[in-house]
C-alpha cells in the first residue's frame, strides 16, 4: 500500500538558519503531494501542495518539489523564523484526482527554531 | 475564515463505554474524513463520508466505529465500546466537491484517552 516516510524530529534551528525536511513516498499510482503544518493547540492547516512531477509547491516562504525520479517531496525554507515552530507532516493522495482521496501521512517533523 | 470545528476537545471515559465524538464542518463542503493519531505515531485515515453515505474506510474502522451526519452540519463518530487503544487524538476534515479542490481541512481534534 502507500507510504510516506519522513525524516524524525525534533529538528533544532536557530532564526535565520536554513531548513530541509525529507519526505520520501510510496505509492501504486500517481499521487497528489502535500505538506500539513499543525501549530500547538490546533489542527493540520495546508502549507503547500503538489500534483504532478516537477511541480514546486510554495507558500509562506516553504518550498517542495515533487520528484517522480527520487519518490522524494522534501520541505525547504530559507531563513525560518521561531513562528515556524510546529509539527510538519508529509501526506500523499492516492487514485483519481478529485475531492474524495483518503490521506496516507508521514509520521511528523517537529520544528523548534530558537531565537 | 470558514473553519472545521469539533467537540469536546479532551474526552475521558471508561473502558467499554461508548462515546460520540462531534464534528461542524465548513458549511458548504460536501466530503467529510475522520482520521486518528495514536501519541507518537502517524496520523491514520479511519473513514471517509460523501452523500449521506460511507465511500471509504480503514481496516481500523471496524464495527465498533460509526460515522453519521444527523442534521446536515455535524458530522459524528462514535465508538460503540471504547478500548484502551482507542485513545488517541482524533481529527474531523472536511472538502468541497470541486475537481482539483481536494485540500482537506482539519479541525483542532479531540484528544479522547480511555481508562
Amino acid at each position: 500500500g502507500d507510504s510516506v516516510t519522513q525524516m524524525e524530529g525534533p529538528v533544532t534551528l536557530s532564526e535565520e538558519a536554513f531548513l530541509t525536511i525529507n519526505c520520501t513516498y510510496t505509492a501504486t499510482g500517481y499521487p497528489s503531494l502535500f505538506w500539513y503544518v499543525q501549530y500547538p493547540g490546533e489542527g493540520l492547516q495546508l502549507l503547500l501542495k503538489a500534483t504532478k512531477a516537477d511541480d514546486k509547491g510554495s507558500n509562506k516562504g516553504f518550498e517542495a518539489t515533487y520528484r517522480k525520479e527520487t519518490t522524494s517531496f522534501h520541505l525547504e525554507k530559507g531563513s525560518v523564523q521561531v513562528s515556524d515552530s510546529a509539527v510538519y507532516f508529509c501526506a500523499l493522495s492516492d487514485g483519481d484526482n478529485n475531492a474524495g482521496n483518503m490521506l496516507t501521512f508521514g509520521g511528523g517533523t517537529r520544528l523548534m527554531v530558537k531565537p | 475564515e470558514p473553519e472545521v470545528t469539533q467537540t469536546p476537545s479532551h474526552q475521558v471515559t471508561q473502558m467499554g463505554q461508548e462515546v460520540i465524538l462531534r464534528c461542524v464542518p465548513i458549511s458548504n463542503h460536501l466530503y467529510f474524513y475522520w482520521y486518528r493519531q495514536i501519541l507518537g505515531q502517524k496520523v491514520e485515515f479511519l473513514v471517509s463520508f460523501y452523500n449521506n453515505e460511507i465511500s471509504e474506510k480503514s481496516e481500523i474502522f471496524d464495527d465498533q466505529f460509526s460515522v453519521e451526519r444527523p442534521d446536515g452540519s455535524n458530522f459524528t463518530l462514535k465508538i460503540r465500546s471504547t478500548k484502551l487503544e482507542d485513545s488517541a487524538m482524533y481529527f474531523c476534515a472536511s472538502n468541497r466537491d470541486t475537481a482539483g479542490a481536494y485540500e482537506q481541512y482539519f479541525g483542532p481534534g479531540t484528544r479522547l484517552t480511555v481508562t
